[in-house]
């Protein structure tokens, strides 16, 4: 049992170039989140996925995009990347039910130069 | 106002003190709360939840909720220097629409020896 898996863990990306950063959970959660984590910020939402087949904008969507995939997974795409969008990326899921905690994956940390 | 504020640090305490890490938050109508533990370049790990006012003890750790002033707080025991993270607090906030929790900016705590 894994838990949350992203890939990449590091990227660097020059302006303008773009990448999809991958996340899978294997424990048969409904729910599934993007997070980016800047100095100081704490961890502000950019999109998540409440169950398969939807997804919902978070706090910071601009330059962003998303796909559930299944239930396993849930990629972000940076179409154009900018260097504001240098950050660390967290993944998460929690299952509908019960509780709200979420659980992280390890984090993916990209910069744009 | 941010909707979850937490005070930035570093917060030092020396080893064996009660190390005490506040949060409020801005949605009265919020039910669920969260302390993760985040260690450097590491991703968050769920320390406690606290849905109901009053105290919520584990091991070294104590939760308290105040809904009517808004206001939840970690009380750390007997620190040690293996506790010396930042500590982020997160809300299920009801009144954003999103099913997702929200997050404070994270206090540094250090244990010193």
């Amino acid at each position: 049992n894994a838990g949350v898996t992203q890939t990449p863990k590091f990227q660097v990306l020059k302006t303008g170039q773009s990448m999809t950063l991958q996340c899978a959970q294997d424990m048969n959660h409904n729910s599934m989140y993007w997070y980016r984590q800047d100095p100081g910020m704490g961890l502000r939402l950019i999109y998540y996925s409440a169950s398969e087949g939807t997804t919902d904008k978070g706090e910071v969507p601009n330059g962003y995009n998303v796909s559930r995939l299944n239930k396993r997974e849930f990629s972000l795409r940076l179409e154009s990347a900018a260097p504001s969008q240098t950050s660390v990326y967290f993944c998460a899921s929690r299952d509908r039910g019960g509780s709200y905690e979420q659980y992280f994956g390890p984090g993916t940390r990209l910069t744009v130069t | 106002q941010k909707e979850v504020e937490q005070n930035s640090g570093p917060l030092s305490v020396p080893e064996g003190a009660i190390a005490s890490l506040n949060c409020t938050y801005s949605d009265r109508g919020s039910q669920s709360f969260f302390w993760y533990r985040q260690y450097s370049g590491k991703s968050p790990e769920l320390i406690m939840f606290i849905y109901s006012n009053g105290d919520k003890e584990d091991g070294r750790f104590t939760a308290q909720l105040n809904k009517a002033s808004q206001y939840v707080s970690l009380l750390i025991r007997d620190s040690q220097p293996s506790d010396s993270a930042t500590y982020l607090c997160a809300v299920y906030l009801m009144d954003t629409g999103r099913r997702a929790l929200t997050f404070g900016s994270g206090t540094r705590l250090q244990v010193q020896p």
